[in-house]
C-alpha cells in the first residue's frame, strides 16, 4: 500500500501567521486527500486534489500537487487558534482504501 | 445525518478477554471502513466492506481479530483473545462511492 509522509512533524505558530504543510507518496495516485484531527476526535475531511489538478482552494485553505515530484502541501493562511489539530495526507490506492501518513501536530498560539 | 456513530467509547478490558466494537455507518454509505491509530503505526486501514461484503482484510493483524457487517447499517470488529499491544484508538469510516470517508469519533481501547 502507499504511505504518505508528512513534513514537518510538529509546528507551533502565532495566531494570524500561515502554515505549511508537506506530503510525499511513494506510487501513481488517483488522489490526494487533506483530514484534521482535533484531540481524541475523528478524522474530518478537508479537501481532495485529483491527480490532473495542481493546485486547489477552499476558504483558507491551498493545496498543491505535484505529481512529478509526488508530493503535495497544504497551506492554512491566517490561522486561528481553532486550527489547532493534527493533519493527515491520505492517498487512495484504490476502491476508496486510504493510505495515512504519520500526521503534521499544527499549534496555533492565540 | 447524526455522522458514524461508534460505541463505545472507551474500552477497558484485561487481557485474554473478548471486545467487541461497534459501528453505525452514514445511512445510504455503500463502504465501510475499520481502522486503527497509534502512535507507533499511525492509522492502518484493518479492513474494507463495500455492499456489506468484506472487499480486503489484509490489514488485520491476526487470526484473533474479526468483522461483520451483518446489514447496511451495522458493522461489528472483535478482538478475541485481546492483548496489551491491541490498545489503540479504533476508528470506524464510511463512504458512498466517493473517496471521501466520514469517521467516527473513535474507541479507545486499553487491554490491561
Amino acid at each position: 500500500s502507499q504511505q504518505g509522509e508528512e513534513d514537518p512533524q510538529a509546528l507551533s505558530i502565532q495566531e494570524g501567521e500561515n502554515a505549511t504543510m508537506n506530503c510525499s507518496y511513494k506510487t501513481s495516485i488517483n488522489n490526494l486527500q487533506w483530514y484534521r484531527q482535533n484531540s481524541g476526535r475523528g478524522l474530518v475531511h478537508l479537501i481532495l486534489i485529483r491527480s490532473n489538478e495542481r493546485e486547489k482552494h477552499s476558504g483558507r485553505l491551498r493545496v498543491t500537487l505535484d505529481t512529478s515530484k509526488k508530493s503535495s502541501s497544504l497551506l492554512i493562511t491566517a490561522s486561528r487558534a481553532a486550527d489547532t489539530a493534527s493533519y493527515f495526507c491520505a492517498t487512495d490506492y484504490g476502491n476508496n482504501r486510504l493510505a495515512f501518513g504519520k500526521g503534521n501536530q499544527v499549534v496555533v498560539i492565540p | 445525518d447524526a455522522g458514524v456513530i461508534q460505541s463505545p467509547r472507551h474500552e477497558v478490558t484485561e487481557m485474554g478477554q473478548e471486545v467487541t466494537l461497534r459501528c453505525k455507518p452514514i445511512s445510504g454509505h455503500n463502504s465501510l471502513f475499520w481502522y486503527r491509530q497509534t502512535m507507533m503505526r499511525g492509522l492502518e486501514l484493518l479492513i474494507y466492506f463495500n455492499n456489506n461484503v468484506p472487499i480486503d482484510d489484509s490489514g488485520m493483524p491476526e487470526d484473533r481479530f474479526s468483522a461483520k457487517m451483518p446489514n447496511a447499517s451495522f458493522s461489528t470488529l472483535k478482538i478475541q483473545p485481546s492483548e496489551p499491544r491491541d490498545s489503540a484508538v479504533y476508528f470506524c469510516a464510511s463512504s458512498l462511492r466517493g473517496p471521501e470517508a466520514f469517521f467516527g469519533q473513535g474507541t479507545r481501547l486499553t487491554v490491561v
